[in-house]
């Protein structure tokens, strides 16, 4: 069966400190991959989405970037965070071709 | 631009009771419909797929209802427990390669005892 995987659960970050959130899929291959953010009281926004390895597409202009170096693996990486950037990320993966989204544990991301 | 509207934002009911959520979305072009329940500080699991040719999809007590020329659907959920409090939400799936989400807004359920 499948299964994703997303750390850390919960991040403490400065302002204007890198960061690294991981994901990584299990018992699949080439799945559409996708980074949400929840911020408090608000819906879930797309950020990114990936087709295929090295294929990133954005959704909204940001402080935020994301890389897929393999198959399985989708990062959302910041070089200098904004208080804006907190709330809770969420990663996602589906076969595509309409099949259902599947979420990860999400990571809770507060700056200071 | 696809929107995706829930009503109603909060529900408060006594366990055992039937209830319906509602959805509605207002571009049809959709490829299929997706119903989550996220529990507080958690991830979304998912409930239930409902593709844009059905018409209703069950699961246990949990049963949706498609009805992709209004833009309309329903999870009614029967005999209503306090574990099914949580907020509920729902996205179409949309007909691009990468079939992306566009979430509802979400219903805010609490069951009482």
């Amino acid at each position: 069966s499948q299964t994703i995987h997303q750390w850390p659960a919960t991040l403490v970050q400065p302002v204007g400190s890198p960061l690294s959130l991981e994901c990584t899929v299990e018992g699949t291959s080439n799945p559409n991959l996708y980074w949400y953010r929840q911020a408090a009281g608000r819906g879930l926004q797309l950020l990114f989405y990936s087709v295929g390895i090295g294929q990133i597409s954005s959704e909204v202009p940001q402080n935020l970037s994301a890389s897929r170096p393999q198959d399985r693996q989708f990062i959302l990486s910041s070089k200098k965070l904004l208080l804006s950037d907190s709330g809770f990320y969420l990663c996602a993966w589906s076969k595509g071709g309409g099949q259902p989204q599947h979420f990860g544990d999400g990571t809770r991301l507060s700056i200071l | 631009k696809q929107e995706v509207t829930q009503i109603p934002a909060a529900l408060s009911v006594p366990e055992g009771e039937n209830l319906v959520l509602n959805c509605s979305f207002t571009d049809s072009a959709i490829y299929n419909l997706q119903w989550f329940r996220q529990d507080p500080g958690k991830g979304l699991t998912s409930l239930l797929l409902i593709q844009s040719s059905q018409r209703e999809q069950t699961s246990g007590r949990l049963n949706a209802s498609l009805d992709k020329s209004s833009g309309r659907s329903t999870l009614y959920i029967a005999a209503s427990q306090p574990g099914d409090s949580a907020t509920y939400l729902c996205a179409v799936i949309g007909t691009g390669t990468a079939s992306k989400l566009t979430f509802g807004t979400g219903t805010r359920l609490q069951v009482t005892l």
